[in-house]
């Protein structure tokens, strides 16, 4: 079955950069179609979507965070990290990464990691 | 951006009632690109509904999804204990992915 894991800090100094890593199995980031994301929730809040990175390299950003964000995949460690420049304590939240399949809706979740940023 | 209005923000019922939550586009999207999730405390959100009206695997039949164009609407017939979350409708068919500020489904 398919499963995603989020992993990285639960704390980071703000201007800090953070680096999130997303660990799946289940399904293989080489098959056409597929694409693994990254999202995010502030406390008691809606849900965002950061990027997403597909079975042939290619990626999608949020425009209002495009310039603080990279994504990449090593399809060998069945893995998907993101990272993120210049933290702010606005950036305090809940992160997942989730599977998407051919323009498909988020699938399958991770089951998130907590992000706190302060100093 | 597509922008996505979720009424009402929070709606208190009992097990057994009808709950018609309601998601508004900024404009049309096609119904081929409209997801409901709901979420519990705690908890990633879970696919319930994709392409308007598809229950994912596993969803019970007292949720459906309807709309078209600019209005979509996700409909919980008969209110279970466990159903008291929060639901949350997206977008997936236009960059940047959105989603809707969220349903609270109280008891």
């Amino acid at each position: 079955q398919v499963t995603l894991e989020e992993s990285g800090p639960t704390l980071v100094k703000p201007t800090q950069t953070l680096t999130l890593t997303c660990a799946f199995s289940g399904f293989s980031l080489n098959t056409r179609g597929v694409g693994v994301g990254w999202l995010r929730q502030p406390p008691g809040k809606a849900l965002d979507w950061l990027a997403l990175i597909y079975w042939d390299d290619n990626k999608n950003y949020s425009p209002s965070l495009k310039r603080r964000l990279t994504i990449t995949k090593d399809t060998s460690k069945r893995q998907v990290v993101l990272t993120m420049t210049n933290m702010d304590p606005v950036d305090t939240g809940t992160y997942y990464c989730a599977y998407r399949a051919v323009d498909g809706p988020w699938r399958y979740w991770g089951p998130g990691t907590m992000v706190i940023v302060s100093s | 951006e597509i922008v996505l209005t979720q009424s009402p923000g929070t709606v208190s019922l009992s097990p057994g009632d009808r709950a018609t939550l309601s998601c508004r586009a900024s404009q049309s999207i096609s119904s081929t690109y409209l997801a409901w999730y709901q979420q519990k405390p705690g908890q990633a959100p879970r696919l319930l509904i994709y392409g308007t009206s598809h229950r994912a695997t596993g969803i019970p039949d007292r949720f459906s999804g309807t709309g078209s164009g600019t209005e979509f609407t996700l409909t919980i017939s008969r209110l279970e204990p466990e159903d008291f979350a929060a639901y949350f409708c997206q977008q997936y068919g236009t960059l940047p992915l959105t989603f809707g500020g969220g349903t609270k489904v109280d008891i």
